[in-house]
């Protein structure tokens, strides 16, 4: 089945422990992008790839990292979480190196106390 | 800026048709999504426009218009099934996706 994954779910965590969210992608796209969602605000972009070890910054990416070694994964690193990053968090793909129609995971809560 | 404007909310009642706008800022234009998400749920593809004009996809259509920077996502038959948030986003340039802030949409009985 063709999909996106992401793991975990859900996430309690303490500020500046740090967290990857991992994603992953089985349908050999070359585009996976980070986004988060808040409530008023709508989805934000983190970051972008466009293809392996290819990566560039959305609109909101202080306090995170990525890396995309693989085609397949685009794992999101939260070095030092901060509460201002509790959030809704989604990784899409789409097949394309530009962002065209995307594939959106499941979605990881992650709460930062 | 790159705004995305939608409207908030909006209501309607089964068996009708409701129209969704959305604007935005012309400069680099490169296409026009709409998204449909249920609540909890990962948002999914509805439609793509790039050329002005409509698009119909059985219940749903989307309308855009470069010049007048405007786009509606149209809705016919409404079902309590089509109770969700309706996300509008922009391709500027090749490389960049902005995403307005959703209409949610609900249907009564």
């Amino acid at each position: 089945e063709a999909q996106v994954t992401q793991n975990p779910r859900y996430l309690i965590t303490v500020t500046g422990k740090k967290l990857t969210v991992t994603c992953s992608q089985n349908m050999n796209h070359e585009y996976m992008s980070w986004y988060r969602q808040d409530p008023g605000l709508g989805l934000r972009q983190i970051y972008y790839s466009m293809n392996v070890e290819v990566t560039d910054k959305g609109d909101v990416p202080e306090g995170y990292k990525v890396s995309r070694k693989e085609k397949r994964n685009f794992p999101l690193i939260l070095e030092s979480p901060s509460p201002n990053q509790t959030s809704l968090y989604f990784c899409a793909s789409s097949s394309s190196p530009i962002p065209d129609e995307q594939y959106f995971g499941p979605g990881t809560r992650l709460t930062v106390t | 800026g790159q705004n995305i404007d939608q409207p908030t909310e909006m209501t309607a009642t089964e068996g009708a048709i409701v129209q969704i706008n959305c604007t935005y800022q012309t400069s680099g234009f490169n296409g026009l999504f709409w998204y449909q998400q249920h609540a909890g749920e990962a948002p999914t593809f509805l439609s793509y426009n790039v050329l002005d004009g409509l698009e119909e996809k059985g219940r749903f259509s989307s309308f855009l218009s470069r010049s007048k920077g405007y786009s509606y996502l149209l809705l016919k038959e409404l079902q309590m099934k089509d109770s969700a948030s309706y996300l509008c986003a922009v391709r500027f340039n090749t490389d960049k996706l902005i995403f307005g802030t959703g209409t949610r949409l609900q249907v009564f009985p």
